[in-house]
Formats: structure tokens, sequence, C-alpha cells
């Protein structure tokens, strides 16, 4: 397996701009989950999907955040409108049980 | 929510030297993972190890659940070991979220 596969690697928009993250998690995996790095606030997780179903989205900042999985293997985070505040890397992750494993990331610019 | 601290916070080595980190957890946890972000911002599974010792070349890890701690030990470093080493534990039943620690940054020279 090619392991989790993120896109776009990095991503420079304007504010005010929509802007869409993609995973594709690792096959077999039923969970999936979006994390945001940053230096100020390190790895924290936005929300988390088992099954397609999203279980805990409690991380996710605001209103402007939205994330969805229409399928097991293809989950996207929608930020609308995007905020310089939202310059990161995000992360997406899947798992099974266990062991979670993480994509490349996409790091994001707003300005 | 559970706190999970990571010592030290930086530490430079001399390549094959050996290193030992420390991740303290505040509450019981069901899951850790060791994870190393190279400097390319990639983040590599080192360990699931929710209890136990386990080994990887140079690589190996020991959590002590009972004392809400675990170690990750680094011997004859390399440069390629360079980057921020981080701790991820659940406290939940089950497989749900990982918390992070801050991480250890460390760098070694040739």
């Amino acid at each position: 397996d090619a392991g989790v596969i993120q896109s776009p690697r990095h991503e420079v928009t304007e504010m005010g701009q929509e802007v869409t993250l993609r995973c594709k998690p690792i096959s077999g995996h039923d969970y999936l989950f979006w994390y945001r790095q940053t230096m100020m606030r390190g790895l924290e997780l936005l929300i988390y999907f088992n099954n397609n179903v999203p279980i805990d989205d409690s991380g996710m900042p605001e209103d402007r955040f939205s994330a969805k999985m229409p399928n097991a293997s293809f989950s996207t985070l929608k930020i609308q409108p995007s905020e310089p505040r939202d310059s990161a890397v995000y992360f997406c992750a899947s798992g099974a049980n266990t062991e979670a494993f993480f994509g490349q990331g996409t790091r994001l610019t707003v300005v | 929510g559970i706190q999970v601290e990571q010592s030290p916070p930086d530490l430079i080595l001399q390549e094959g030297a050996n290193s030992t980190l420390r991740c303290n957890f505040s509450d019981s946890v069901n899951n850790l993972q060791w994870f190393h972000q190279n400097p390319w911002g990639q983040l590599i599974n080192l360990f699931y190890i929710p209890s136990g010792t386990k080994q990887n070349g140079r690589l190996s890890a020991t959590t002590v659940a009972t004392e809400r701690y675990s170690l990750l030990y680094i011997s004859s470093s390399q440069t390629t070991d360079s980057g921020v080493y981080f701790c991820a534990v659940d406290m939940n039943t089950g497989f749900q979220k990982l918390v992070f620690g801050t991480g250890t940054r460390l760098l070694v020279s040739p």
C-alpha cells in the first residue's frame, strides 16, 4: 500500500477563498483522522471518522471548517472562508484499532 | 483532558552518542505511539507501545503504564536521527484519538 495520500502538498490561497484538502486513507483502515500542526499549538486533532461516520468533531475550530468522508477511500477537509490564522500543516491519518499512520501533510498558507 | 509531557525539549548529540527521551502522561492510557518527524515534516511511526518493551534496530522503547511514563532509547545516533520525536497517547478504550506531547527536538551533529 502507498500509505496515506494527501493532496495538495502545498496550497497558497488568498484570505476569503475556499480551500479543500484531500485524503486517501490506507485501504482497510476504518478510522480516519484530521490533525493540524502549528508552532503555537503543536499537533491537535480536528475531527475523526469511524466507518465513514464523523465521531468527534470537537476539535474543529469553528464553523468555517467542515469535513466529509463520502466513502471508505476518500475524505475532504474544507475551509470556507479561509483566514491567515488557518495557515498550518494539515495531516490526515488512518488506522485500524491500534496504530495511526500519517500522510505527508498539506502545508496551507493563507495570505 | 490528559496531559502529555516530553523531556528534554531539546537535545544536541554528537554522532555515535546514546540518548533517552521521556514521555510522562497524566492518566491511564490504552494506546501509546512514538513518532519521528523528520526535517521534511513527515511523521514516521516508530513504536506502538501501550506497555512493555520493544526494539527495532538502534531504537527501543519501554512503557511502564502503571507509573505513567514511556522511554525512547536511541543508541549510536546518526545524523539521520535528527528531527522531532513525539509521544502520543489515547486514554480511551478502543481506538479514538491520540493526544500529542510537545515533542523533543533532536539534533545529531557529525
